[in-house]
């Protein structure tokens, strides 16, 4: 059964660089039948898509991110990554990283998530 | 990017049904997209429910009842997610999600049911 795991830092100061990583277990990542996606949601919000990527490394960025966003791949280690530059305490949000399929596009299934807080 | 528009709130009793609607902007047409509904409890990652673009084209996620189910009115340009037979293990957040290009996902703001 495949498993995402998202971890990193769970605080960040404000302007600097928030980096997290999404760990694969249960299946390859190196699938041609998925994207791999993030998603987050500030405190008490709703859900916001940040972006996603394939395994061969092209992304896709919602583009109230794209200057900030950077999603990246490691095939070896069956593992991805976020990096969102410049945060505020807007940024500050639950982190998912998900599977999407490409058949019909749902996002299944979700890690459990992981809390970012930007604050000095 | 566009903005899918659901209800803050709803509420029914056990086992009545609940309507939730996510509205396209008027330059997008519903009858062009799949509809996804995500359930989400508190604490817990969101679930992916199912999708709906026609009664033809549909899906269903793992082990999620059939008493849940999608539709659309085309004349409000709405997805629905209708849950039959309500059950308090239901009480949670709806979320709806669109793709308007393969390249950019949109989901709604999210609608909060109680169940009575």
């Amino acid at each position: 059964q495949l498993q995402l795991q998202e971890s990193g830092p769970g605080l960040v100061k404000p302007s600097e660089t928030l980096s997290l990583t999404c760990i694969v277990s249960g299946g390859s990542i190196s699938s041609n039948s998925y994207y791999w996606g993030w998603i987050r949601q500030p405190p008490g919000k709703g859900l916001e898509w940040i972006g996603n990527i394939y395994y061969s490394g092209s992304t896709y960025y919602n583009p109230s991110f794209k200057s900030r966003v950077t999603i990246s791949v490691d095939t070896s280690k069956n593992q991805f990554s976020l990096k969102l530059s410049s945060v505020t305490a807007a940024d500050t949000a639950v982190y998912y990283c998900a599977r999407r399929l490409i058949l019909d596009n749902r996002f299944d299934p979700w890690g459990q998530g992981t809390l970012v807080t930007v604050s000095s | 990017q566009p903005v899918l528009t659901q209800s803050p709130s709803s509420s029914a009793s056990p086992g009545e049904s609940a309507r939730l609607t996510c509205t396209l902007p008027s330059d997008i047409n519903v009858g062009s997209y799949s509809i996804y509904w995500y359930q989400q409890k508190p604490g817990s990652p969101p679930r992916y429910l199912l999708y709906y673009y026609s009664d033809s084209d549909k899906g269903q996620g793992s082990g999620v009842p059939s008493r849940f189910s999608g539709s659309k009115d085309a004349s409000a340009n709405t997805g629905i997610l209708l849950i039959s037979g309500l059950q308090s293990e239901d009480e949670a957040d709806y979320y709806c999600m669109i793709w308007p290009s393969i390249a950019v996902g949109v989901f709604g703001g999210g609608t909060k049911l109680t169940v009575l």
